[in-house]
């Protein structure tokens, strides 16, 4: 596609209940990032990966927050049991190898 | 530990007028400084960047000014429009762009006044 898709746009989960957020980079694009943007603030680096690798994961805040990206395109952030805390915009990026970044629109995720 | 700080946290403009926006860094590591516009329900979208081995780039009314000596670096907006009303993002990181982590600063959130 012409951008970087994420779907869904809008989840509300339930405290405890697990979630799946996707992202469609741009075709070709190798690198490809997570960010966590909370409500008025800057966003914050979760994960990296170069086609299928996960290079960096130092920015995810627990062990309830896991990535994949298993064929180097599409790539999903699940979090599990889910706490009002992770209630945030959840955006990915994705580059060309030596290129500036794409962002999504985003998931904004609100946990009730 | 907040790496890059950014001021002011909100700002109002007449049209016509000069929007600045500031950040400082810490980390003397950071080599390339990307602004970011982003306006509600969308993602950030790369403004213009700079790296430390020049003083100013200017493309179009943007221009970043680098100070590297004092780890500061700012964004004009000249000629401020309604449309440039957003929130703003200066960002820094380390090594190439498509490999190095984006540290954010706050954002500032400008308002150009017709």
């Amino acid at each position: 596609g012409a951008g970087v898709s994420q779907s869904p746009r809008y989840k509300v989960a339930k405290r405890g209940q697990d979630v799946a957020l996707r992202c469609d980079p741009i075709s070709g694009h190798v690198s490809l990032f997570w960010y966590q943007q909370a409500l008025g603030q800057g966003p914050e680096f979760l994960t990296y990966f170069q086609n299928e690798a996960q290079l960096d994961k130092s920015g995810l805040p627990s062990d309830r927050f896991f990535a994949e990206r298993p064929e180097g395109s599409v790539s999903t952030l699940k979090i599990q049991r889910t706490q009002q805390e992770d209630s945030a915009v959840y955006l990915c990026a994705s580059s060309l190898q030596g290129g500036s970044y794409t962002f999504g629109s985003g998931t904004r995720l609100t946990v009730v | 530990q907040q790496q890059v700080k950014q001021s002011p946290q909100s700002l109002i403009v007449q049209k016509g007028g000069i929007s600045i926006i500031n950040c400082a860094y810490e980390n003397t590591a950071f080599d390339y400084f990307p602004w970011y516009q982003q306006f509600p329900g969308k993602g950030p979208a790369l403004l213009i960047a700079i790296r430390p081995d020049v003083s100013e780039k200017k493309e179009g009314r943007f221009t970043i000014s680098f100070n590297k000596s004092a780890k500061q670096f700012s964004l004009h907006i000249m000629d401020s429009q309604p449309g440039d009303s957003a929130t703003y993002f200066c960002a820094a990181s380390k090594g190439s762009s498509n490999t190095g982590k984006l540290i954010f600063g706050q954002g500032t959130t400008l308002q150009v006044k017709p």
